[in-house]
């Protein structure tokens, strides 16, 4: 079975750090794009960043530019965004998603997402 | 980045057809880049509906059809149904690869 579980969401301060993590499941990860797209509460869908399937190349939206970075171990199956700096505004819920290169880079596959709370 | 417009919400009665624009710019949907359709149900994450402005995934009813023109896209859903109830995000890239959402529509089954 395809699969996405997210984890590492929590509870930080503002100015904060914190790593999330995907581990994916029931296909060739190294083969694929991945994306964090995140969903602040009662709010639409926000792209967050986006990564090739070797790794070498990262994009970035222009509000977490210089704070977030995206990552992944092909090894591991796993995806990474490390997030730095963190603002109240960042309160979301991450939800990592795979992109297909035949669907012309649709996210097909979601995750179930994990909730980072961003409050002093 | 860009954004993706479209209406708040729209509804409609059981059997029903509704549609919902998706209105991008000359730096993505105009550029042609694709859009992609999401339903989420509440509480849910979202699910991929039409990909590649028309194109249906392997068991997405055919009651949902896509379109895209210009610098826009549009979404039907013919025979509404009360299972139909949920937000509706429209998809694509602009120039810079970036991923860019629509700002989601709400259906309503009256």
């Amino acid at each position: 079975e395809v699969q996405l579980v997210e984890s590492g969401g929590g509870l930080v301060q503002p100015g904060g750090s914190l790593r999330l993590s995907c581990a994916a499941s029931g296909f060739t990860f190294s083969s694929y794009a991945m994306s964090w797209v995140r969903q602040a509460p009662g709010k639409g869908l926000d792209w967050v960043s986006a990564i090739s399937g070797s790794g070498g190349r990262t994009y970035y939206a222009d509000s977490v530019k210089g704070r977030f970075t995206i990552s992944r171990d092909n090894s591991k199956n796993t995806l990474y965004l490390r997030m730095n700096s963190l603002r109240a505004e960042d309160t979301a819920v991450y939800y990592c998603a795979k992109e297909d290169t035949a669907m012309s880079g649709a996210f097909d596959i979601w995750g179930q997402g994990t909730m980072v709370i961003v409050s002093s | 980045q860009s954004v993706l417009t479209q209406p708040p919400s729209v509804s409609g009665a059981p059997g029903q057809r509704v549609t919902i624009s998706c209105t991008g710019s000359s730096s993505n949907i105009g550029a042609g880049y694709d859009v992609h359709w999401y339903q989420q149900l509440p509480g849910r994450a979202p699910k991929l509906l039409i990909y590649v402005n028309t194109n249906r995934p392997s068991g997405v009813p055919d009651r949902f059809s896509g379109s895209k023109s210009g610098t826009s896209a549009s979404l039907a859903i013919s025979g509404l149904q009360a299972e139909d109830e949920a937000d509706y995000y429209c998809q694509s890239y602009d120039s810079s690869l970036s991923g860019v959402f629509g700002t989601g529509t709400k259906v309503t089954v009256l």
